[in-house]
């Protein structure tokens, strides 16, 4: 069974500041690859998504995320935060045959001025 | 992607009682799935809901207590049973498309409170 690992529950950063935010999963291939995001009191927006290909893929608001095969991570990136980036991001995971998502539990992220 | 609304936008219910969320896409879509979201935690999909037949259960999820309906391409419903506060979270309704290769658009969320 597949499974998702987001190992910070909270990170704090400044803004102007960089940020990463971690993501392994396990699966016996590479699944299809996304990360949402849950600002307070809203649905989840699909920041990016990888599929195959380019390992390096730009999402909306200036995210980046980077797929390694070897370390089984898509870690999550942004070079300089801006205030209403605060919010839960969720990595997901899908079998490339099935349209089953499985959420890691999730990173809230806070961002001071 | 898909403009996708759900009704009510939250609800608070008394215990034994239930309450029928709807979920409403702006075009046909070949996929519409119910995920539920208890407080402070992660997504867990509930079901999927087919077109015209009984919807799929995830482990852990019955029929009597979330039944779903799926009476054409771009409506669904989840009805949560005889409620009782373990049931508050907030459910959200997600749709796909053949073409979308797995991506999934979320709804804005039904937040439910069980007193």
């Amino acid at each position: 069974a597949q499974s998702v690992t987001q190992p910070d529950i909270h990170i704090t950063v400044s803004e102007g500041a960089s940020l990463e935010l971690r993501c392994n999963y396990s699966y016996g291939a590479t699944p299809y690859l996304f990360w949402y995001v849950q600002s307070p009191g809203q649905g989840l927006q699909l920041l990016l998504k990888y599929f195959s290909g380019d390992t390096l893929v730009q999402g909306i608001k200036g995210f980046e995320a980077e797929f390694k095969r070897s370390q089984s991570s898509f870690n999550l990136r942004k070079p300089s935060v801006h205030w209403s980036d605060a919010a839960e991001y969720f990595c997901a995971v899908a079998p490339s045959n099935d349209y089953k998502l499985s959420f890691g539990a999730g990173t809230t992220v806070t961002v001071r001025a | 992607s898909a403009v996708i609304s759900q009704k009510p936008s939250r609800d608070i219910c008394q215990r034994g009682t239930s309450l029928t969320i709807q979920c409403q896409v702006d075009s046909q879509v070949t996929m519409m799935f119910w995920y539920r979201q208890q407080p402070g935690q992660s997504l867990t999909l509930i079901a999927t809901a087919n077109q015209g037949s009984e919807a799929t259960y995830e482990s852990g999820f019955v029929i009597d207590k979330f039944p779903i309906s799926r009476p054409n391409l771009t409506f669904s419903t989840l009805t949560v049973s005889n409620m009782s506060p373990e049931d508050s979270s907030i459910y959200l309704c997600s749709v796909a498309t053949l073409t979308g290769r797995n991506e999934q658009f979320f709804g804005p969320g039904t937040r439910l409170t069980v007193l």
